[in-house]
């Protein structure tokens, strides 16, 4: 069936400094990447998604990047700052064209900490 | 601003009791998931639904049921509670493709973090 990895399962960088954090897929008919964000004991809230049309999109300070080929996206944090550290979650789906239904999958999560 | 409640914060049940989570959500959405959350292991999907009395199993249905008869609402059912279904649930809605945007974003719930003993 589907599945989504998702890498590293933790991540530590200094304040400032950039995080990278990488998702593969497994059904090449996924059309919709989402990114979610999750802090401590809140619900996860969507960040930034890309469509398989586009190879990269950005907004401020986040960017993802798709390889379709490779079925392999990436969500990049530049000068990060102490707000950034949370849950980060990948997620890939396939929209029906037929049907309202969207399975959406999730990778398992990256804790993202930002030292001082 | 959408708004997806669910019926419990925290919730405690013995091993072998009948449970109801329930979600609603008031922005018309067609679309309703039910997902787990654990440590380690990500979101993964138990039911969804696209329409009132249509469901579809996820990943991970064994165990729990669904019931959708209302478009808002959004209720999963532990037929006999588990150690094993100890968990944090969250609900979640998005808009379907009619009349909605192009990409299916997921509203969440604040969850339920149920424990069964």
């Amino acid at each position: 069936g589907e599945n989504v990895e998702q890498h590293p399962s933790t991540l530590s960088v200094q304040e400032g400094d950039s995080a990278v954090i990488k998702c593969t897929y497994s059904d090449s008919a996924s059309n919709y990447f989402p990114w979610y964000k999750q802090e401590l004991g809140k619900r996860p809230q969507l960040i930034i998604d890309i469509r398989s049309n586009v190879g990269e999109k950005k907004d401020q300070r986040i960017a993802v990047t798709l390889n379709k080929t490779a079925k392999h996206f990436s969500l990049h944090i530049t000068e990060t700052q102490p707000e950034d550290s949370a849950v980060y979650f990948c997620a890939a789906t396939r929209r029906r064209e037929y049907s309202s239904a969207s399975k959406i999958i999730f990778g398992s999560g990256t804790r993202l900490s930002i030292r001082p | 601003d959408v708004k997806v409640t669910q019926s419990s914060r925290y919730l405690v049940k013995r091993t072998g009791e009948k449970v109801f989570l329930e979600c609603v959500q008031d922005m018309d959405h067609e679309n309703m998931f039910w997902y787990r959350q654990d440590p380690g292991l990500g979101l993964r999907l138990i039911y969804f639904s696209y329409d009132v009395k249509m469901k579809e199993k996820g990943d991970i249905p064994e165990g729990y049921s669904v019931s959708r008869e209302k478009k808002e609402r959004f209720s999963l059912i532990l037929e006999s509670a588990s150690t094993n279904q100890t968990s944090m649930y969250l609900c979640a809605s998005s808009p379907g493709l009619a009349g909605g945007p192009r990409n299916p974003n997921l509203y969440f719930g604040p969850g339920t973090r149920l424990t069964v003993t």
